[in-house]
C-alpha cells in the first residue's frame, strides 16, 4: 500500500511570499496533522484535520492555516513568510478513530523542505 | 499534557541490546505511552505503544514499570539501521479527541559497528 505522500518535497521562497503545501495520506485514513521541525524547536504540531474538520490546533499564528479535501487529502497554507518559518514540515496521517489494540499510529510522509530567504 | 523526560544520546554496539528509558511521573490512568522513532533523513515512525502491560512487536519491546512513572524500550540487538532519534510520547485517547503528538526532545541513538 503505498504511503503518505508529500508535494513539493523542497521549496525555496522570499519573505512576504505564501507558499501551499500538499500530503496525500494513506488510502482509507481519514486523519491528517501537520508538524513543523526545526533545529532550535523540535518537532511542533500545527494541526489536524478530520473528515475535512479541522479537529486539533496547535501554537502558531493564524498565517499558518490548512483545510482538508473530501478524498482526505489536505494543504497547508503559510502566508507572508517570515525567515523562522524555514522548516521541514511533515503531515501524518491515520485512520483517526483509535482502533483497538493498535490504538491509533500515525504514519508520516518524508517531509517538505522549505526555505525562506 | 503530562511529560517525558529521556536522556539525550545513547550509544550501543551493533547487535547488543539497547535500553532507552523514559520518566513520564506525572501520567494519568488513561495516558498511552508511545514510542516513535526517526531515522535520518525521514519522517518519524511508528515503533510501539502500552498502556500497562509490557508489549512486543517485531521492532521492538516496551517495558512499563509497575506504578508507569516510568517505561523503557527495548531493542533486543541493534542494527546500524536503528541509529535514529526515538521519542516517548504520552496520548490520552480517551479524554482527548485527535491526534495531537506531543514530541520531547526525543534520545539520539548511536549505534557503532
Amino acid at each position: 500500500k503505498a504511503g503518505v505522500t508529500q508535494t513539493p518535497r523542497y521549496l525555496i521562497k522570499t519573505r512576504g511570499q505564501q507558499v501551499t503545501l500538499s500530503c496525500s495520506p494513506i488510502s482509507g485514513h481519514r486523519s491528517v496533522s501537520w508538524y513543523q521541525q526545526t533545529p532550535g524547536q523540535g518537532l511542533q504540531f500545527l494541526f489536524e484535520y478530520f473528515s475535512e474538520t479541522q479537529r486539533n490546533k496547535g501554537n502558531f499564528p493564524g498565517r499558518f492555516s490548512g483545510r482538508q479535501f473530501s478524498n482526505s487529502r489536505s494543504e497547508m497554507n503559510v502566508s507572508t513568510l517570515e525567515l523562522g518559518d524555514s522548516a521541514l514540515y511533515l503531515c501524518a496521517s491515520s485512520f483517526g478513530t483509535y482502533r483497538g489494540r493498535r490504538g491509533d499510529e500515525q504514519f508520516f510522509g518524508p517531509g517538505t523542505r522549505l526555505t525562506v530567504l | 499534557d503530562a511529560k517525558t523526560t529521556q536522556p539525550n544520546s545513547m550509544e550501543s554496539n551493533e547487535e547488543e541490546p539497547v535500553h532507552l528509558p523514559c520518566n513520564h511521573s506525572t501520567i494519568s490512568g488513561t495516558d498511552y505511552i508511545h514510542w516513535y522513532r526517526q531515522l535520518p533523513s525521514q519522517g518519524p515512525e511508528y515503533v510501539i505503544h502500552g498502556l500497562t502491560s509490557n508489549v512486543n512487536n517485531r521492532m521492538a519491546s516496551l517495558a512499563i514499570a509497575e506504578d508507569r512513572k516510568s517505561s523503557t524500550l527495548i531493542l533486543h540487538r541493534a542494527t546500524l539501521r536503528d541509529a535514529a532519534v526515538y521519542y516517548c510520547i504520552l496520548r490520552d485517547v480517551v479524554k482527548a479527541a485527535g491526534n495531537k503528538l506531543t514530541f520531547g526532545g526525543g534520545t539520539r541513538v548511536l549505534v557503532k559497528p
